[in-house]
């Protein structure tokens, strides 16, 4: 699986929209990006993934380049509660382990 | 459903004891997966079945450690003897291979090896 490489840690305003940068220059063709985000004291907990296409649901976008060698979360309106770490993964979706391995990833503060 | 289950949740011990860690997962799921949180490591994959047979378990540090699933809706994590460099916070997590669902997280367990 590709490594990633992310920021240590970012602040962002209560209320603003919170991006969180990712490279993942050696992506292979069949690889996915993965986001999880793990809150204090918690187990991770999954976001959102995407192949090339960018992707949005309840939680997150995923913009991903056209390259697919960076790729950016966006929490479009971050709230104290999303003050946590957040892991960027790429690995080959359709993997019989389905293992994640993870990075340091980023330590999001949101502050009020 | 009450998503993955681990217990204890905190488990403080001397050195040298016999620790378990336990894990239920989501039911139907028939992936499993141990990891352990370190401030100096961050979180690294000990050990995953596939259908409750181990497939990899390189992940395990050393063989004071080891890890069982007699069926689908449970797995223990040994450690004997247990020593201070053990105190981690241990999570489990599970997955519908079949249906490439995403990885559930447990709370974890916080040991504390004194």
């Amino acid at each position: 699986d590709a490594k990633t490489t992310q920021p240590t840690s970012m602040d962002c305003a209560e209320g603003r929209a919170a991006n969180l940068p990712c490279n993942h220059s050696t992506i292979s063709g069949n690889e996915y990006v993965y986001w999880y985000r793990q809150i204090h004291s918690q187990g991770p907990q999954y976001i959102i993934h995407g192949l090339k296409n960018n992707e949005t649901n309840e939680m997150a976008s995923l913009i991903i380049t056209e390259d697919r060698k960076s790729s950016t979360l966006i929490l479009p309106h971050a709230t104290l509660r999303d003050t946590a770490v957040y892991y960027c993964i790429v690995r080959v979706r359709a993997s019989n382990t389905g293992k994640l391995i993870f990075g340091q990833g980023t330590t999001l503060q949101v502050k009020p | 459903d009450a998503g993955v289950i681990q217990s204890p949740r905190h488990e403080v011990t001397e050195m040298g004891q016999e620790v378990t860690l336990r894990c239920k997962p989501i039911s139907g799921h028939n992936s499993l997966f141990w990891y352990r949180q370190t401030m100096m490591r961050g979180l690294e994959l000990l050990i995953y079945f596939n259908n409750n047979v181990p497939i990899d378990d390189s992940g395990m540090p050393e063989d004071r450690f080891s890890a069982k699933m007699p069926n689908a809706s449970f797995s223990t994590l040994k450690i004997q003897p247990s020593e201070p460099r053990d105190s981690a916070v241990y999570f489990c997590a599970s997955r519908h291979r079949e249906m490439n669902t995403e990885a559930f997280f447990g709370q974890g367990t916080r040991l504390t090896v004194v």
